[in-house]
């Protein structure tokens, strides 16, 4: 597809299990961002990769979650021990140049139990 | 930590009505970036502002870069119903990359 897209669109899962949010960025499109998207909230910046690296990890709430990404192109956003807290939107974009010309994906609906 | 702060919090108006709504920040932005989200899909590009005092039109849509480059408005002319939706913006500040901030959103209703 021509866009950024996300799997799975939506997930319930219970307290205290693992998930994994996948992100495929738009093709040829080296930044990809990860943000956390709460009930009524704004957009919360969670981690930034350039090619396979990620020089900002910063954004992550705790030790619990953790993403990587291989071949400059999937990526993958894991929450371990999910806590109910965890609910919420997760979305992905990419860029080519700049995070002003970053397009979004439609996001993951996270639903912890 | 960097925080905007978005006003109003949410809006219901008329149809054909104008908006106003802004954005502001005790951080200085380089840039300021407005985004619309629809119900269920991700935010989308409406206006980036690279300059400060810098006024900026895309349509019926309208925003302004701040003198102090704290603050930023956007305006919506002639409103119509497919303008509802969720308007955000953003502060970009130029580190070793970009660092984005967003503010927590204006929700806008359209009443036909």
């Amino acid at each position: 597809g021509a866009g950024v897209s996300q799997s799975p669109s939506n997930k319930v899962t219970e307290k205290g299990k693992d998930v994994e949010l996948r992100c495929d960025p738009i093709s040829g499109h080296t930044a990809l961002y990860w943000y956390r998207q709460s009930l009524g909230q704004g957009l919360e910046f969670l981690i930034y990769f350039q090619g396979n690296s990620a020089p900002d990890k910063s954004g992550l709430p705790s030790d619990r979650f953790s993403a990587e990404r291989t071949g400059e192109s999937v990526s993958t956003l894991t929450i371990q021990r999910t806590q109910q807290e965890d609910s919420a939107v997760y979305l992905c974009a990419s860029s080519l140049s700049g995070v002003e010309t970053q397009y979004f994906g439609p996001g993951t609906r996270l639903l912890v139990l | 930590g960097q925080q905007l702060n978005q006003s109003p919090q949410s809006m219901f108006i008329q149809e054909g009505e104008d908006v106003s709504m802004n954005c502001t920040s005790s951080s200085i932005f380089n840039t300021w970036l407005w985004y619309k989200q629809d119900p269920g899909e991700g935010p989308v590009l409406l206006i980036a502002l690279y300059k400060a005092g810098e006024l900026t039109s895309n349509g019926r849509l309208t925003a302004q870069f701040g003198i102090t480059r704290k603050d930023s408005f956007l305006n919506i002319s002639a409103s119509i119903p497919s303008d509802v939706g969720i308007y955000f913006c953003a502060g970009v500040m130029k580190t070793s990359y970009d660092k984005v901030i967003f503010g927590p959103g204006t929700s806008l209703s359209v009443i036909p």
